[in-house]
């Protein structure tokens, strides 16, 4: 299984600015997936995050407000930007390793928006 | 439309009481499934998985669950709940390696609450 930290664990942050949240794998992985988990929600997939190109993202998502960078097969960034109280979630990254079968999830982000 | 259904929004039970939290399926082929939980304030740990061949899978913390085609269903289990088993569950299924794609679709979740 894959171990997934994620950093920071949770940030306040004023409307209009924005977070930068990290995602690292402790080893190599095909595919790599952010999450948002609205307050009492369960998980909607925001994006897939493609290593070297631009990531896909889900009906709803943007690039604009959601940029993803996977520079590698360990790696990647969640920017949340332009931020207003409705951004206020968890953020989770999830990997998949080489066998491809399973997805494992990080600690998550507890994003607040004042 | 692939859809994955949590009935029970919220269960209480008391320490030392068995458990079944209910999921059913709608998917094209058989997906493969999961249990995951999720502690407050935690991410999503995996419980299990269903690939194929015994349909009664065990767990970690003493879950198991059973799949049953017949009716789409992959329900988890407990024979006695401790007060650390207090989480939000998810069910949810995903396509098979094969398929050449991996988005997986969760159910809702299920609320525990154990009372001591």
């Amino acid at each position: 299984s894959a171990v997934i930290s994620q950093k920071p664990s949770r940030d306040i942050c004023q409307r209009g600015t924005s977070l930068t949240i990290q995602c690292q794998v402790d080893s190599q992985v095909t595919m790599m997936f952010w999450y948002r988990q609205q307050p009492g929600q369960s998980l909607t997939l925001i994006a897939t995050a493609n290593q070297g190109s631009e990531a896909t993202y889900e009906s709803g998502f943007v690039i604009d407000k959601f940029p993803i960078s996977r520079p590698n097969l360990t790696f990647s960034t969640l920017t949340v930007s332009n931020l207003s109280p409705e951004d206020s979630s968890i953020y989770l990254c999830s990997a998949i390793g080489w066998v491809g079968d399973t997805q494992y999830f990080g600690p998550g982000t507890r994003l607040t928006v004042l | 439309a692939q859809s994955v259904t949590q009935p029970d929004i919220h269960i209480t039970v008391s320490e030392g009481a068995s458990l079944e939290l209910r999921c059913n399926y709608s998917y094209g082929a058989t997906p493969y499934l999961f249990w995951y939980v999720q502690s407050p304030g935690q991410g999503l740990q995996l419980l299990l998985k269903y690939f194929s061949g015994d349909t009664l899978v065990q767990g970690i913390k003493g879950f198991e669950a059973e799949f049953k085609r017949s009716q789409s269903s992959f329900n988890l289990r407990k024979p006695s709940v401790h007060w650390s088993d207090a989480a939000e569950y998810f069910c949810a299924v995903g396509p098979p390696t094969t398929s050449g794609t991996y988005k997986y679709i969760f159910g809702t979740g299920t609320r525990l609450k154990v009372l001591a």
